[in-house]
C-alpha cells in the first residue's frame, strides 16, 4: 500500500524559533499534499493545499507568512513554522494524493510542542 | 472549515455491545469515508463508500450513506476494548482535500 512519512514524529521548540516538517510519499508520487493541524480532543482542520511546482493554497484563517509550505518535487511537501508560539502546539498531519488517483494518504504526524 | 458534525461526541458502551455513530455532511460529496484514531496517533483508514453507493460492509463495520439526507451512520458490531478510540467521517468533493466531521469519541469497556 502507499505509505506517506512524516519527519521529525515529535518536536520541542523555543518560543520565537522556526521548525520544518517533512511529508513524504515513498512509494508513489503525489502531485497534491494536504496539511492539517489537530488540536487536542478536537478534529482535523485542512490548513492548506500544496501542488507540486506551484504556490499553496492556504484555507481562510491560516497565515501564509507563518506557515511556509513548499512543494518542490512530486515525493515532498515541507512545513515550516515560523516564528513559533506556544499556541502553535498541536498534532500536524499530512497526506497525499496519488498522481493518479483521488485517494489520500495520511502521514502519522507530528507533535510539536512550543515552549 | 469543517464539513459537518458527528453525532454523539461521546459513547461509552460494554464490549459485546453495538455502536452506531452518525455523520452529516453539508456539500455534495464524491465518497465519504471513516476513520480511526487512537489516542496521541495517526489516522486509520476504516472504509469508503461512493456517493452512488447506500450500505457498505467490512468485517464488523457497517457503513451506510443517505444522500438525500447527506448523513452516513458507521455501526460497529461486537465491540471490543480494542475499538476503543476516536472516530471520524470524511467527506470530499472531486479530488478536492477530505474535510473532517468533528468525530465521535467511542469508550468501550471490558
Amino acid at each position: 500500500g502507499a505509505v506517506v512519512s512524516q519527519h521529525p514524529s515529535r518536536v520541542i521548540c523555543k518560543s520565537g524559533t522556526s521548525v520544518k516538517i517533512e511529508c513524504r510519499s515513498l512509494d508513489f508520487q503525489a502531485t497534491t499534499m494536504f496539511w492539517y493541524r489537530q488540536f487536542p480532543k478536537q478534529s482535523l482542520m485542512l490548513m492548506a493545499t500544496s501542488n507540486e511546482g506551484s504556490k499553496a493554497t492556504y484555507e481562510q484563517g491560516v497565515e501564509k507568512d507563518k506557515f511556509l509550505i513548499n512543494h518542490a518535487s512530486l515525493t515532498l511537501s515541507t512545513l515550516t513554522v515560523t516564528s513559533a508560539h506556544p499556541e502553535d502546539s498541536s498534532f500536524y498531519i499530512c497526506s497525499a494524493r496519488h498522481r493518479l488517483g483521488y485517494e489520500q494518504y495520511f502521514g502519522p504526524g507530528t507533535r510539536l510542542t512550543v515552549t | 472549515s469543517q464539513q459537518g458534525e458527528e453525532d454523539p461526541q461521546a459513547l461509552s458502551i460494554q464490549e459485546g455491545e453495538n455502536a452506531t455513530m452518525n455523520c452529516s455532511y453539508k456539500t455534495s460529496i464524491n465518497n465519504l469515508q471513516w476513520y480511526r484514531q487512537n489516542s496521541g496517533r495517526g489516522l486509520v483508514h476504516l472504509i469508503l463508500i461512493r456517493s452512488n453507493e447506500r450500505e457498505k460492509h467490512s468485517g464488523r463495520l457497517r457503513v451506510t450513506l443517505d444522500t438525500s439526507k447527506k448523513s452516513s451512520s458507521l455501526l460497529i458490531t461486537a465491540s471490543r476494548a480494542a475499538d476503543t478510540a476516536s472516530y471520524f467521517c470524511a467527506t470530499d468533493g472531486a479530488g478536492t482535500a477530505l474535510i473532517f466531521g468533528k468525530g465521535t469519541t467511542l469508550s468501550v469497556s471490558s
